[in-house]
């Protein structure tokens, strides 16, 4: 059964925690995206990898990280240095970069601070 | 800078009750129109793309459509089953999407 797993389904950060957020895809897609969606407000694009070792910065990257090291995996880490983290988090996937092709996503990551 | 705006932000419909949701773009070079149905607390489901303008997509009571600055989506005859919230994202020479701010659309009986 081909799709995108991203774990946890919620998350809960301590003030000055990093946390690692996990997305998986089986679908064999070369690019990959995170997204941050806020109430209100439309998804922002965090960081997207077209290839394997290889990505880029989106709008909102500071306070991210990212690595690509398998095609299948594109875990986002949420460091102490994003000031306001609590939001919904989506992982996506998509067959070819260039961006004329659908992305599918993840269910999503809801990451609170406490 | 690449913009999706959608509109209305909320719609209440009775069930049977036609209607459009708009979505205007200013996308460089746009390359696809992509609309998603998102449930709440879930991700978003793709439902149709739509490469250029007079192109008409359909699936089920839904069908979307596009021209050089808009796209709508018709839902004839909702079912309740239908109430989610409906994105529009559009994908450029800048190759990455820009989502609107979406329609939330609830169908009562």
């Amino acid at each position: 059964d081909g799709g995108i797993t991203q774990s946890p389904k919620y998350l809960f950060r301590k003030e000055g925690q990093n946390v690692t957020l996990s997305c998986e895809q089986n679908l064999n897609h070369d690019a990959m995206y995170w997204y941050r969606q806020d109430p209100g407000q439309g998804l922002r694009l965090i960081y997207y990898s077209q290839i394997v070792n290889d990505f880029q910065k989106g709008d909102i990257a500071e306070g991210y990280s990212v690595s690509r090291e398998k095609k299948e995996s594109f875990p986002l880490t949420v460091t102490s240095a994003q000031k306001n983290p609590t939001a919904f988090y989506l992982c996506a996937s998509s067959s070819r970069s260039g961006g004329n092709t659908e992305a599918f996503f993840g269910q999503g990551t809801r990451l609170t601070v406490v | 800078e690449d913009q999706v705006t959608q509109s209305p932000e909320a719609l209440r419909l009775q069930e049977g009750e036609s209607s459009s949701l708009n979505c205007s773009y200013t996308v460089s070079g746009l390359r696809g129109l992509f609309w998603y149905r998102q449930d709440p607390g879930k991700g978003p489901e793709f439902l149709f793309t739509l490469y250029s303008a007079g192109e008409e997509k359909e699936k089920e009571r839904l069908k979307a459509t596009l021209t050089k600055k808009e796209s709508f989506l018709h839902i004839t005859a909702p079912k309740p089953e239908d109430s989610a919230t409906y994105l529009c994202a559009g994908t450029g020479t800048a190759s990455k999407l820009t989502f609107g701010t979406g329609t939330r659309l609830q169908v009562t009986l």
